[in-house]
């Protein structure tokens, strides 16, 4: 079974700041697919960005930038200079499949509040 | 955006009374899905479904059941609602192909069972 830990319920950085958000992940299966999620106080799912098990460069995606080290099975989100807007829960996420077609497996979330 | 809708977006509902909620999409997409949000859980999966008359049971499938019979909506039953079921419940699709790769979540529906 798969399985996604989130370790830090919750984090503070300064405005501007970088900031990393730890995913950690637990999968037999040698293909897999690795996403982020946003949620913001709204509530609605926004999508940030995807890494697949078997791609040889970290993913980015604008601010956002995911460390994937496949050996120690993990998938870090890595957010560049912090912006008020950031302020959400994040949710680390895996599929079984590649492209994302079987269902997500979620972790527990990290709330980031971004200060001024 | 895929042009996902959820109905209603919010509903109060006695225990013991069935309830059905709506997932409307316009991409055509093959792939759907149910999830719940709980405070503390992150979110979960309920059914899911690969196609029209195409569904499968998720972790926390007990309680609720699903049909879908048309490409574009893919119900969900809670045939008896208890307050275990009070939650916030997610829709997703996802593409027929890809790359993107990501699913796409309605805007939710808040339900309370009282």
């Amino acid at each position: 079974a798969q399985k996604i830990t989130q370790t830090q319920p919750g984090m503070f950085v300064q405005e501007k700041e970088a900031v990393t958000l730890d995913c950690t992940y637990d999968t037999s299966d040698p293909s897999y697919g690795l996403f982020w999620y946003k949620q913001p106080s709204s509530g609605e799912m926004i999508f940030l960005i995807y890494q697949g098990s078997y791609d040889q460069q970290n993913a980015t995606e604008g601010r956002y930038s995911l460390n994937f080290q496949k050996a120690r099975k993990s998938a870090n989100l890595v957010i560049s200079a912090s912006q008020l807007g950031d302020s959400a829960m994040y949710f680390c996420a895996m599929s079984s499949s590649l492209s994302g077609n079987t269902p997500l497996v979620f972790g527990k979330g990290t709330r980031l509040s971004v200060i001024a | 955006d895929a042009g996902i809708t959820q109905s209603p977006r919010h509903k109060v509902t006695e225990t013991g009374t069935p309830v059905t909620l709506r997932c409307h999409q316009t991409e055509n997409h093959r792939y759907m899905y149910w999830y719940r949000q709980d405070p503390g859980h992150g979110l979960r999966l309920i059914h899911y479904s690969y196609g029209v008359k195409d569904t499968d049971k998720g972790e926390v499938s007990d309680g609720y059941s699903v049909s879908r019979s048309k490409t574009e909506d893919f119900l969900l039953t809670l045939e008896s609602a208890t307050s275990s079921q009070t939650s916030v419940y997610f829709c997703a699709t996802r593409a027929n192909s890809g790359p993107p790769y990501e699913q796409y979540f309605g805007p939710g529906t808040r339900l309370t069972v009282t």
